[in-house]
C-alpha cells in the first residue's frame, strides 16, 4: 500500500498570514498520463471532508483561490495565503492512484 | 446540488450484522465509482470499499475484506455496504464518497 505521510503546523497560526502543510507518498504518484493523483481534503470540526485540490494543484469548484496546491511525484504541498477562520479544521492529503486508496494522517490547523 | 445520504447505522452486538445504504441525488448516480470510508471516533480517514459504476470492480480494504460486502442498486441510486462478523475495531462513522463529494456519515457502533 502506499503510505501517506504530512507534516505539522506550527500551531496556532496567525490570522492573515500563511501556512503551508506538507505530505510525502511513498510511490511516486505521477501517472504515465501526466498527472498526479493527489488530493487534499479539509475537514472542518463536525463536519466531513470537503475536496479542496485534485491531481495536486487543481482547485475544486468553489473553493477559494487562497488554497494552491503544488508538488512533484513524491512530495506535495497546499498552501493557503491569509489564512481565516473558516480554515480551521484537518487537512487530509490522499492518493487516488491505486487501491487501497491512502490517507495522510491529518494536520490541525489552529487559529491565532 | 449532488446529495449522499447515509442510514442503516447503529449500536450492534460483536460478530453480529448490519448493513448501511446511501441514497443519491443531484447527479447521475449510474455513471459514477462510489465508495464507503470510514472515521473511527477521534482518528483519521480509512478507506473501506469501491465499486465501479456498473458493478464489474469492486476492491476492499484488508482490514474488511471477507466479512463486508459493497454492493450498489443504480436504479435506486443507492449503495450498500453490508457488514458482517463486526469487530469493536469497526466502530466508525462511515462515510459515502465519490471523489469529490461525501455524505455527512452514519455512526456505527460495535459494543456489547
Amino acid at each position: 500500500d502506499i503510505v501517506m505521510t504530512q507534516g505539522a503546523l506550527p500551531n496556532p497560526v496567525p490570522s492573515g498570514e500563511s501556512a503551508s502543510i506538507t505530505c510525502q507518498s511513498s510511490k511516486s504518484l505521477l501517472h504515465s498520463n501526466g498527472k498526479t493523483y493527489l488530493n487534499w481534503y479539509l475537514q472542518r470540526p463536525g463536519q466531513s471532508p470537503q475536496l479542496l485540490i485534485y491531481w495536486m494543484s487543481t482547485r475544486a469548484s468553489g473553493v477559494s483561490d487562497r488554497f494552491s496546491g503544488s508538488g512533484s511525484g513524491t512530495d506535495f504541498t497546499l498552501k493557503i495565503s491569509s489564512v481565516e477562520a473558516e480554515d480551521v479544521g484537518v487537512y487530509y492529503c490522499q492518493q487516488f492512484l491505486e487501491y487501497p486508496w491512502t490517507f495522510g494522517g491529518g494536520t490541525k490547523l489552529e487559529l491565532k | 446540488e449532488v446529495q449522499l445520504v447515509e442510514s442503516g447505522g447503529g449500536l450492534v452486538q460483536p460478530g453480529r450484522s448490519l448493513k448501511l445504504s446511501c441514497v443519491a441525488s443531484g447527479f447521475t448516480f449510474s455513471n459514477y465509482g462510489m465508495n464507503w470510508i470510514r472515521q473511527a471516533p477521534g482518528k483519521g480517514l480509512e478507506w473501506v470499499a469501491y465499486i465501479s459504476s456498473g458493478s464489474s470492480y469492486i476492491y476492499y480494504a484488508e482490514t474488511v475484506k471477507g466479512r463486508f460486502t459493497i454492493s450498489r442498486d443504480n436504479a435506486k441510486n443507492t449503495l450498500y455496504l453490508q457488514m458482517t462478523s463486526l469487530r469493536s475495531e469497526d466502530t466508525a462513522l462511515y462515510y459515502c464518497a465519490r471523489q469529490d463529494n461525501w455524505g455527512q456519515g452514519v455512526m456505527v457502533t460495535v459494543s456489547s
